[in-house]
C-alpha cells in the first residue's frame, strides 16, 4: 500500500543548513508536500512539488525530488531556532485531497 | 478571517463513552477533511465532507466512528463507545473545493482525545 517514510529527528545548529529526507511508495503521486507542526498547533503547508519538477526553491527552503528513487528532501538554509518543530512528508495523487502523511522528523536546532 | 475552527482542543472521555468533536472550516471553505495522528506517527486520511456529503470515507473504521458536515454548523467526528486505542490528535482541515496545492487546506489545532 502507500507509505511514506523519514527519519525521527534531526539536530542542527543555528545558522547550518538542515536537510530532511523522505521516500515514497506510491509511484502515481501527482504532489508532494511538506508541512511544519509547532507544538500544541495545525499543521501549516510550507511547500509543494508537482511529481514532474525536480527542483522547488522558496527563500530558505529548497525542495529536491528523485523521481525515479521516490526520494524527496527540503533543505532550510540558515536554520533558526524558530524552525524547531516536526516537518512532515506527504504525498496525494490527483484530486490532492487524500493526503498520505509520514511520520514526521522532529527538527531541534542548538544555539 | 478566523483560521479552522476545532473544539474543545482537550477532551476526556472514559471507555464506553461517546466523543465527539466539532470542526468549523475557514470562511467560505466548503470542504473538510478528517484525520487522526496516533503518538509518533504522522497523519492518516479519515473522512473528506462536502456540504450534506460524505466523499470518501476510506479512512474510516468500519465501527462506532461516523462524520457529518450539515448545511448549517460545524463538521461533527463522533466516536461511539469509546476504546483506549481512540486516544489521539483529531485535525480537521478546510478547502475551499477539492484539494489542490493551489487551494491550500488549512489545518486546525485539533482535538487531543484522551480515554481513560
Amino acid at each position: 500500500g502507500e507509505d511514506v517514510e523519514q527519519s525521527l529527528f534531526l539536530s542542527v545548529r543555528e545558522g547550518d543548513s538542515s536537510v530532511i529526507n523522505c521516500t515514497y511508495t506510491d509511484s502515481s503521486s501527482t504532489y508532494l508536500y511538506w508541512y511544519k507542526q509547532e507544538p500544541g498547533a495545525g499543521l501549516q503547508l510550507l511547500t509543494y512539488i508537482f511529481s514532474n519538477m525536480d527542483m522547488k526553491q522558496d527563500q530558505r527552503l529548497t525542495v529536491l525530488l528523485n523521481k525515479k528513487d521516490k526520494h524527496l528532501s527540503l533543505r532550510i538554509a540558515d536554520t533558526q531556532t524558530g524552525d524547531s518543530a516536526i516537518y512532515f512528508c506527504a504525498e496525494s495523487g490527483a484530486g490532492g485531497f487524500k493526503t498520505i502523511f509520514g511520520a514526521g522528523t522532529r527538527l531541534f536546532v542548538k544555539a | 478571517n478566523a483560521g479552522v475552527m476545532q473544539n474543545p482542543r482537550h477532551l476526556v472521555r472514559r471507555r464506553g463513552q461517546e466523543a465527539r468533536l466539532r470542526c468549523s472550516p475557514m470562511k467560505g471553505h466548503s470542504h473538510v477533511y478528517w484525520y487522526r495522528q496516533l503518538p509518533e506517527e504522522g497523519l492518516k486520511f479519515m473522512v473528506y465532507l462536502q456540504k450534506e456529503n460524505i466523499i470518501d470515507e476510506s479512512g474510516m473504521p468500519k465501527e462506532r466512528f461516523s462524520a457529518e458536515f450539515p448545511k448549517e454548523g460545524p463538521s461533527i467526528l463522533r466516536i461511539q463507545q469509546v476504546v483506549r486505542g481512540d486516544s489521539a490528535a483529531y485535525f480537521c482541515a478546510s478547502s475551499p473545493q477539492s484539494g489542490t496545492p493551489d487551494t491550500e487546506a488549512f489545518f486546525g489545532q485539533g482535538t487531543r482525545l484522551t480515554v481513560v
